[in-house]
């Protein structure tokens, strides 16, 4: 079946730091890829998308590539501010059997210190 | 605008109580979900539903209840609240084919469910 795995968190890192939060997947057929990202207190929001391979999704300064070669899709971000504190998700879409639904990573918190 | 809306945003009760957990959603979507959020984050699927009158269990098994009786409305009820019900639970909705981004889901704001 469909998964997502997620380097696992806590992230902690200053303000102004690169950041790297690794998904991998294992899906059949060519899946859609997401981020979403979950402020404290609040639903998910959907922060960037892939519908195909090599795809780049961007979105308030980050990015992240689908990479069907290494069922990949890392996301980046140049310079972290502290309001970026929130649950991160990595998620796919499948069709067949799964048509409709998420399948999602477990989430890597990312705290930003000033 | 299009939205969707869960009520109540918090909600403390005591063991044995039955509460209804409301989603609605205004983006005309056919598909909908409820997911329970543990502690640690992880989502969990417990309910989702393709249109009217059609509910299906998810892959979290949930002694929680779902009826899809309208298009836009999605209640999930406990009959009987124990601690263990005790959840962060967030309801989603999500469209068909290519403008709908893929089964893109756009989530509620959650209700953060105590039971006592």
């Amino acid at each position: 079946g469909d998964s997502v795995t997620q380097m696992e968190g806590p992230v902690t890192l200053s303000e102004e730091a690169f950041l790297t939060i690794n998904c991998t997947y294992t899906a059949t057929g060519y899946p859609s890829l997401f981020w979403y990202v979950q402020y404290p207190g609040e639903g998910l929001q959907l922060l960037l998308k892939a519908t195909k391979a090599d795809d780049k999704g961007s979105n308030k300064g980050f990015e992240a590539t689908y990479r069907k070669e290494t069922t990949s899709f890392h996301l980046e971000k140049g310079s972290v501010q502290v309001s970026d504190s929130a649950v991160y998700f990595c998620a796919l879409s499948s069709g067949g059997t799964s048509y409709g639904k998420l399948t999602f990573g477990q989430g890597t918190i990312l705290t930003v210190h000033p | 605008e299009a939205d969707i809306y869960q009520t109540p945003r918090y909600l403390v009760i005591g063991t044995g109580k039955k509460i209804t957990l409301e989603c609605s959603q205004t983006m005309g979507h056919d598909k909908m979900y409820w997911y329970q959020q543990d502690p640690g984050m992880e989502l969990h699927l417990i309910h989702y539903s393709y249109g009217v009158n059609s509910t299906e269990k998810g892959d979290l098994s949930s002694e929680s209840t779902v009826s899809r009786i309208r298009t836009e409305h999605f209640p999930l009820t406990l009959e009987s609240a124990r601690p263990s019900h005790t959840s962060q639970y967030l309801c989603a909705s999500s469209g068909t084919g290519y403008a709908a981004g893929y089964n893109e889901q756009f989530f509620g704001p959650g209700t953060r469910l105590t039971v006592l």
